[in-house]
């Protein structure tokens, strides 16, 4: 099956610099990379996606990149604000009867003021 | 616009006891899941559904039953629970199975005793 690794699993930048989380998927067949932001106490919610036709995707201060070829991908976030700290989990789906999505381990993110 | 609504937000429950986590969505999605999480373990699927009347096994079935009468409400029931049941779960919806966002429910935190 799928397996997604997550790194760091711990975070820590000065607000206004930049913060990377990097995964990595087993499965080559893999076609959709989602992103997930939680907050503390709160539900997981969708922040951005990428599908495997495209290399990269940005909105505002928030994108991702994925290497097809090194089956990794990766969420960047730029000019980090102190809202921005959350645990960020990161998903790989596979197509088929069942596309299943398999999570990463989750990145604590503390973005310090 | 409620979205995604899980009932109880907490419990503890004695080994042994039984119960069910309520979940009802009302975006009219085809596709539901719950998922566990445990620290430091990111999400794992424990059953998901494709439709009324249609339910499957995930990652983590173990201890668990489901049941889909309606496209709205998919309850997660525990029998005999155990200490290993101990996590936070999640319900979610969609509208594709596993290839587009997923809509999170505020989760439950269950502590078994």
């Amino acid at each position: 099956g799928e397996n997604v690794e997550q790194h760091p699993s711990t975070l820590s930048v000065q607000e206004g610099d930049s913060a990377v989380i990097k995964c990595t998927y087993s499965d080559s067949a893999s076609n959709y990379f989602p992103w997930y932001k939680q907050e503390l106490g709160k539900r997981p919610q969708l922040i951005i996606d990428i599908r495997s036709n495209v290399g990269e995707k940005k909105d505002q201060r928030i994108a991702v990149t994925l290497n097809k070829t090194a089956k990794h991908f990766s969420l960047h976030i730029t000019e980090t604000q102190p809202e921005d700290s959350a645990v960020y989990f990161c998903a790989a789906s596979i197509p088929g009867g069942y596309q299943k999505v398999t999570f990463g381990t989750g990145t604590k993110l503390q973005v310090i003021p | 616009n409620a979205g995604v609504t899980q009932t109880p937000k907490f419990r503890i429950l004695k080994i042994g006891q039984s119960m069910t986590l309520q979940c009802t969505q009302d975006m009219n999605h085809n596709y539901m899941y719950w998922y566990r999480q445990d620290p430091g373990m990111g999400l794992k699927l424990i059953y998901y559904s494709v439709g009324a009347g249609i339910t499957d096994k995930g990652e983590v079935p173990n201890g668990y039953n489901v049941s889909r009468s309606t496209t709205e409400d998919f309850p997660l029931r525990l029998e005999l629970a155990a200490p290993s049941q101990t996590s936070v779960y999640f319900c979610a919806s969609s509208t594709v199975l596993g290839d587009t966002e997923a809509f999170f429910g505020q989760g439950t935190r269950l502590t078994v005793v």
